[in-house]
């Protein structure tokens, strides 16, 4: 199975802070990589795909990049609404792997 | 709009089995991979396999093979998963998800997921 290592686990930042999540692959997934972001409580939500390109009706402060075993999503100016954890997944390969979750909380 | 409406939550007891569903609305059903994922208390998420309505096949996780039974209904758009021979292990959030299609490819990441299914195994 390919494993997904997200990083870091938390983190704690100011509304209008640009933040960056991690998730390296154990091996090359060639961009076949997605973002979700989970509210608390609820179910998670797609937010980039194709490691770089954004789902319909995220707003643009989100963006993915990376490419091989490197990947990162990145959130500028940080809104209280983007409180949440996030994960990253692999589609490149049978089974589909998440990586373990950043949560994100406002200081 | 799509929607995924899952089945409400479950307390059953160890060593039974449980089956839940997910009745999809707002898209052609056959035309979709359906994919279902656990979620264990405050962790990530696992991928337990998926079903393609049109014709009922299947491909699992490793992990899940003899534990979960993926099944639709065609006539009511509805996808159902039975998780046999429960523990505590498997005391869980359970959503089902659809897979994007552009109607020529699919890709592998999920577009549109269900609110879950708590299941509490507990004696």
């Amino acid at each position: 199975d390919i494993r997904m290592t997200q990083s870091p686990a938390s983190l704690s930042a100011s509304l209008g802070e640009t933040v960056n999540i991690e998730c390296l692959a154990s091996e090359d997934i060639y961009s076949d990589l997605a973002w979700y972001q989970q509210k608390p409580g609820k179910s998670p939500q797609l937010l980039i795909y194709n490691a770089n390109s954004l789902q319909n009706g995220v707003p643009s402060r989100f963006s993915g990049s990376g490419s091989g075993t490197q990947y990162s999503l990145k959130i500028n100016s940080l809104q209280s609404e983007d409180v949440a954890t996030y994960f990253c997944q692999q589609y490149n390969n049978y089974p589909f792997t998440f990586g373990s979750g950043t949560k994100l909380e406002i200081k | 709009q799509v929607k995924l409406l899952q089945s409400g939550a479950a307390l059953v007891k160890p060593g039974a089995s449980v089956k839940m569903s997910c009745k999809a609305s707002g898209y052609t059903f056959t035309d979709y991979w359906v994919s279902w994922v656990k979620q264990s208390h405050g962790k990530s998420l696992e991928w337990i396999g998926e079903i393609y309505p049109n014709s009922g096949a299947t491909n699992f996780n490793e992990k899940f093979k003899g534990k979960a039974t993926l099944t639709v209904d065609k006539s009511t758009s509805t996808a159902y998963m039975e998780l046999s021979r429960l523990t505590s292990e498997d005391s869980a959030i359970y959503y089902c998800t659809r897979f994007y299609y552009d109607g020529t490819y699919y890709y592998w990441y999920f577009d549109f997921w269900g609110p879950g299914t708590m299941v509490t195994v507990s004696s």
